[in-house]
């Protein structure tokens, strides 16, 4: 069965501190696709990246990073200089297809806090 | 010239009240969804229509009925509200073949059944 483990619960980090938060998967499908949300306090989810199961690249977006590993089913993500604007709830997701759809299996969830 | 938008976004109402949350998305997608986040902030797809059709249903009692009157609108009744229906109700849509069938999200509907 597809399923997302995000074994840190909350995490608390000092500004400027790096901090990666952890994310393994499991799926049966050959092609999948792999994604972290971010809900801030206010309560949205907002979309902060996709990753194709045939692209091991590993991604940089400013202070954000990830690191893709098929042979460990693992998606982690880092905040480089974390900062108190990251603090927000981030959750990592696989894509499962049925039928013409697609859903998202969330993990649990990370709460990240960052104090000044 | 928001993506997805939700109305309302608060809902406070008494138990065995219907109620309805609609969810509009201007990002030219085909396919929509609900998903439910519980107290414990964990999220589950509930439904998901492609094309005004109901493609994904997962266990969900019968008192919850999604309508989608057209590619652009996926609305969700409930019947009967109970207790346990409080939580966060989200509302996302994608395009069926391009971005990788990223789903984006409206702000939720922060449903309180007293």
């Amino acid at each position: 069965a597809q399923k997302v483990t995000q074994a840190q619960t909350e995490i608390s980090v000092v500004e400027k501190e790096d901090v990666t938060l952890d994310c393994v998967y499991e799926t049966r499908d050959t092609t999948y696709y792999l994604f972290w949300y971010k809900q801030p306090p206010s309560g949205e989810l907002v979309f902060l990246i996709r990753r194709n199961s045939f692209d091991e690249q590993n991604e940089i977006s400013g202070r954000y990073s990830w690191n893709f590993q098929k042979s460990t089913s693992s998606f982690n993500f880092t905040i480089t200089a974390s900062q108190v604007v990251d603090s927000a709830v981030y959750f990592c997701a696989l894509s499962e297809r049925e039928d013409s759809s697609y859903k998202l299996i969330f993990g649990s969830g990370t709460r990240l806090l960052v104090r000044p | 010239d928001t993506a997805v938008s939700q109305t309302p976004k608060y809902l406070v109402t008494q138990m065995g009240n219907d109620k309805s949350i609609k969810c509009e998305q201007n990002l030219g997608h085909d396919t929509m969804y609900w998903y439910k986040q519980d107290s414990k902030k964990f999220l589950k797809i509930m439904f998901s229509y492609n094309n005004k059709e109901l493609i994904i249903n997962e266990t969900v009692p019968n008192r919850f009925s999604p309508k989608s009157p057209d590619k652009a609108h996926l609305n969700l009744h409930i019947n009967s509200l109970e207790l346990g229906d409080s939580a966060v109700y989200f509302c996302a849509s994608s395009h069926p073949l391009r971005q990788g069938k990223t789903q984006y999200f409206g702000p939720g509907t922060r449903l309180l059944v007293l």
